[in-house]
């Protein structure tokens, strides 16, 4: 089974503080996503990485950074947290050549 | 802008009965489409991918493709209270790479199966 997990499923930051959330997945995938989902505006994508050190920007990826060290791993970084940014995370992952988004369970981010 | 559409609900069906739920997409060279199921509180899970033109049957759950009216839909059969969830379409978005796409999602419609 393909596993996906991130680092917390509840977050509390401050405005202005640099947050990172994290997301690994354990099957090799080239491909993973950070998207955000908000009520009435549904998921969103912010980053993709379809290798190592590779990305490219989604559909809103203002206020937010990524980094993608290793395989496995997927970082999303919001340098300045804004009130604005307060929402949940998802990630995903996606093997290659294959159609399917594994999804991680989330992280709800408040930001205060 | 490639967009996904979905009427967000509620849909309320009486258990047994069929739940239809409808899509419309922008981008006419899309060529697959996904329905995600999603749990209050839940990250979402692919329960049907549809590719050509027509019906695709997986136990309970018939996707349907018109790919000239730009038109997916998901049928689900004998709805359980189970059923209940957020049910989200999607398509492939711009950003691609050789190995694989990122998503266009809807906003999801609300379907509460009543027992």
């Amino acid at each position: 089974d393909v596993k996906v997990t991130q680092s917390s499923r509840y977050l509390v930051k401050r405005t202005g503080e640099k947050v990172f959330l994290e997301c690994v997945q354990d099957m090799d995938h080239e491909n993973m996503f950070w998207y955000r989902q908000d009520p009435g505006l549904g998921l969103r994508l912010i980053y993709f990485s379809y290798d190592v050190k590779m990305k490219e920007k989604g559909d809103i990826p203002e206020g937010y950074s990524v980094s993608r060290e290793k395989k496995e791993r997927f970082s999303l970084i919001l340098e300045s947290a804004s009130t604005n940014q307060t929402s949940m995370y998802l990630c995903a992952s996606l093997r290659g050549g294959a159609d399917t988004q594994y999804f991680g369970p989330g992280t709800r981010l408040t930001v205060l | 802008q490639k967009e996904v559409e979905q009427n967000s609900g509620p849909l309320s069906v009486p258990e047994g009965a069929i739940a239809s739920l409808n899509c419309t997409y922008s981008d006419r060279v899309s060529q697959s489409f996904f329905w995600y199921r999603q749990y209050s509180g839940k990250s979402p899970e692919l329960i049907m991918s549809i590719y050509s033109n027509g019906d695709k049957e997986d136990g309970r759950f018939t996707a349907q493709l018109n790919k000239a009216s730009q038109y997916v839909s998901l049928l689900i059969r004998d709805s359980q209270p189970s059923d209940s969830a957020t049910y989200l379409c999607a398509a492939p978005a711009g950003a691609y790479s050789n190995s694989g796409y990122a998503l266009n999602f809807g906003k999801g419609t609300s379907l509460l199966v009543t027992p």
